[in-house]
């Protein structure tokens, strides 16, 4: 079975704390992604990668970087979180090219006081 | 970008209703999925439909590319059908990111 895996599903941290959220995909995709849902926002994307060691900002990349070391794991990583950064984050992958279906991990909830 | 929109925002139906799900969006695409996120927040593609009609079960879609939308029909609604539906696009293969729609918030009541 197809499986993303995303490390938390609950978050509290503290405004100025570094956070990292991981992802890990078993499925041998190359691209993978982060969003980010708000309510009535629906997904907007944070970062994605195409490739192992390769980044693209997506639309809402501030505040935000990631890291890609390996193919099945990318990392999502807030510097110094803010209480703006309190949302639903969520990982998912697919093969590349555009007719890949996209799987998605669980999501991590964050919230940031 | 790509703009997307998702109507109605809210429905509420009775169980074994059915309802039609909609999306337009601003540009040509390649790529239009349909995803549902149940109430835990895990997120399910239903369908990859750039263009044509497909059936899975009690759920259809039909994509009309050249008017730029899409329908998503749920038949004889039951309560597990409940969540947010997000209709997603990408305009070509080197676009990489896929826009999503704001979502419509569909519950059934028993």
């Amino acid at each position: 079975d197809v499986k993303v895996t995303q490390s938390s599903r609950y978050l509290v941290k503290r405004t100025g704390e570094k956070v990292f959220l991981e992802c890990v995909q078993d499925m041998d995709h190359e691209n993978m992604f982060w969003y980010r849902q708000d309510p009535g926002l629906g997904l907007r994307l944070i970062y994605f990668s195409y490739d192992v060691k390769m980044k693209e900002k997506g639309d809402i990349p501030e505040g935000y970087s990631v890291s890609r070391e390996k193919k099945e794991r990318f990392s999502l990583i807030l510097e110094s979180a803010s209480t703006n950064q309190t949302s639903m984050y969520l990982c998912a992958s697919r093969m590349p090219g555009y007719t890949g279906e996209l799987f998605f991990g669980e999501g991590s909830r964050l919230t940031v006081l | 970008g790509i703009q997307v929109e998702q109507s109605p925002p809210d429905l509420i139906l009775q169980e074994g209703a059915n309802s039609t799900l909609r999306c337009n969006f601003s540009d040509s695409v390649n790529n239009l999925q349909w995803f549902h996120q149940n109430p835990w927040g895990q997120l399910i593609n239903l369908f990859y439909i750039p263009s044509g009609t497909k059936q899975n079960g009690r759920l259809s879609a039909t994509t009309v590319a050249t008017e730029r939308y899409s329908l998503l029909y749920i038949s004889s609604s039951q309560t597990t059908d409940s969540g947010v539906y997000f209709c997603a696009v990408e305009r070509d293969s080197n676009d990489y990111k896929l826009s999503f729609g704001a979502g419509t918030t569909v519950t059934v009541r028993a």
